[in-house]
């Protein structure tokens, strides 16, 4: 069984530019979160979608954070204009839907603001 | 309320001893109780799991220990080895999985 995919693993960009992460999840999972986690601190997180519909955003900086999952499969997360504090790994993950469930999660892309 | 408080933030543990990892909620809706752990450069990967209805859960060496009216639970890792040196995390559902602060293990040989 395939894994969480995540692309890119590494960006370095300016601050103010935008950056975009793509995430492909288990095949069959409804269920899809975007962490961000922070040098030396656990995962937060920034959005959780069942299938293409938003469950949680409550900790989304959405005057700078977007994200969508169109088709209820695949997921872009956007960051626009970046700033410093939003160096971090990205972390997507994703799990059937249900109480107990496993969250499987990516390697995660490192995103380097200078 | 929706925060998972864990310690100790860094353990270090001599081969073959045991490690132990604390954690506390206060949200008594948390119904799924996971550890995770992580290797650097990689995502966190399910260690071991439990929910509030059994006190302990055991798979190989690791252990969860659950206290559901002090609303706290913990990992146990037996015969410590240099390749559990990693981050731990605890974490508590329903709906969004939320992570303590993580506890950093070295297992010294």
């Amino acid at each position: 069984e395939a894994g969480v995919a995540q692309s890119p693993r590494y960006k370095i960009i300016e601050k103010r530019q935008s950056v975009a992460f793509w995430c492909n999840p288990i095949s069959g999972h409804a269920t899809l979160y975007w962490y961000q986690q922070i040098l030396g601190q656990g995962p937060k997180l920034l959005i959780q979608f069942q299938n293409n519909g938003v469950v949680d955003d409550s900790q989304l900086p959405k005057d700078r954070f977007s994200a969508e999952r169109l088709k209820g499969v695949d997921s872009t997360l956007k960051i626009q204009p970046a700033k410093l504090e939003d160096s971090a790994v990205y972390l997507c993950a994703s799990s059937f839907t249900g109480a107990g469930t496993e969250a499987f999660f990516g390697q995660g892309t490192r995103l380097t603001v200078v | 309320q929706q925060q998972v408080k864990q310690s100790p933030q860094s353990l270090i543990v001599q081969k073959g001893g045991i490690s132990i990892i604390n954690c506390a909620y206060e949200n008594t809706a948390f119904d799924y109780f996971p550890w995770y752990q992580q290797f650097p450069g990689k995502g966190p990967a399910l260690l071991i799991a439990i929910r509030p209805d059994v006190s302990e859960k055991k798979e190989g060496r690791f252990t969860i220990s659950f206290n559901k009216s002090a609303k706290q639970f913990s990992l146990h890792i037996m015969d410590s080895q240099p390749g559990d040196s990693a981050t731990y995390f605890c974490a508590a559902k329903p709906g969004k999985l939320i992570f303590g602060q993580g506890t950093t293990l070295q297992v010294k040989p």
